[in-house]
């Protein structure tokens, strides 16, 4: 029943390397969005994604990129990881039409960065 | 500056009493109000929502209900289960606008 896939659910790695976080929805939600979580901390909004070929920065100033080259496929790339990029990450989707703007999340992508 | 604040990091509640979540938000544009719970190891999943132009909305044991001059919301669970344990965003939108704003959370502890 999960409609929005994340991976790897765990990564543990040296800094320097780069990194691409997946995600993947099988809903055809037009809007795809990354959120960047610490624990005891609100969801931070890095990036979204109105469509195909449309990427937006977020409130939250990240280093990371995204790209969004299929409807359901809008993975997140870090370049060269730092220890300062430990963090979750959760992808979420939704309907262009839906008024409510309700957000379906994956189930996250948890990075430390040693 | 936050804009949606959840003041209680935790709140521990005896199984079977009212829960009650609290949430104010700052900005007077928003109109869409939404809750989110998350377990452990998984990501947030959608609850219940309301609109700007209500100030109550019911779903089985949850009800939302939304202070506009006051710009606060709680949430009520009534009676609370083992399974509601969990932690609990709010989140609001304003018209237009694709951005979902969440708060801090609350830990939600059910005693048995």
């Amino acid at each position: 029943e999960a409609d929005i896939y994340q991976t790897p659910r765990y990564l543990v790695i040296g800094t320097g390397k780069k990194i691409t976080l997946e995600c993947s929805q099988t809903m055809g939600h037009d809007k795809m969005y990354w959120y960047q979580q610490d624990p005891g901390m609100e969801l931070h909004l890095i990036h979204y994604s109105y469509g195909v070929n449309s990427t937006e920065k977020g409130d939250l100033s990240s280093e990371s990129t995204v790209s969004r080259i299929r409807t359901e496929h809008f993975p997140l790339t870090l370049e060269s990881a730092r220890p300062s990029h430990t963090s979750q990450y959760l992808c979420a989707s939704s309907d262009r039409g839906s008024w409510a703007n309700v957000l379906t999340f994956g189930a996250g992508s948890r990075l430390t960065v040693l | 500056d936050q804009q949606v604040k959840q003041n209680s990091p935790s709140l521990s509640v005896q199984e079977g009493r009212i829960s009650i979540l609290n949430c104010d938000y700052t900005n007077s544009m928003f109109d869409y109000f939404l809750w989110y719970k998350k377990y452990p190891a998984e990501g947030p999943t959608f609850l219940i929502s309301i609109s700007s132009i209500k100030d109550k909305n019911e779903d089985g044991r949850f009800t939302v209900f939304l202070n506009k001059s006051a710009k606060h919301l709680s949430l009520h669970i009534v009676p609370s289960q083992p399974g509601d344990s969990a932690v609990y965003f709010c989140a609001a939108s304003a018209p237009r606008d694709d951005k979902i704003i969440f708060g801090k959370g609350t830990r939600l502890h059910i005693l048995p």
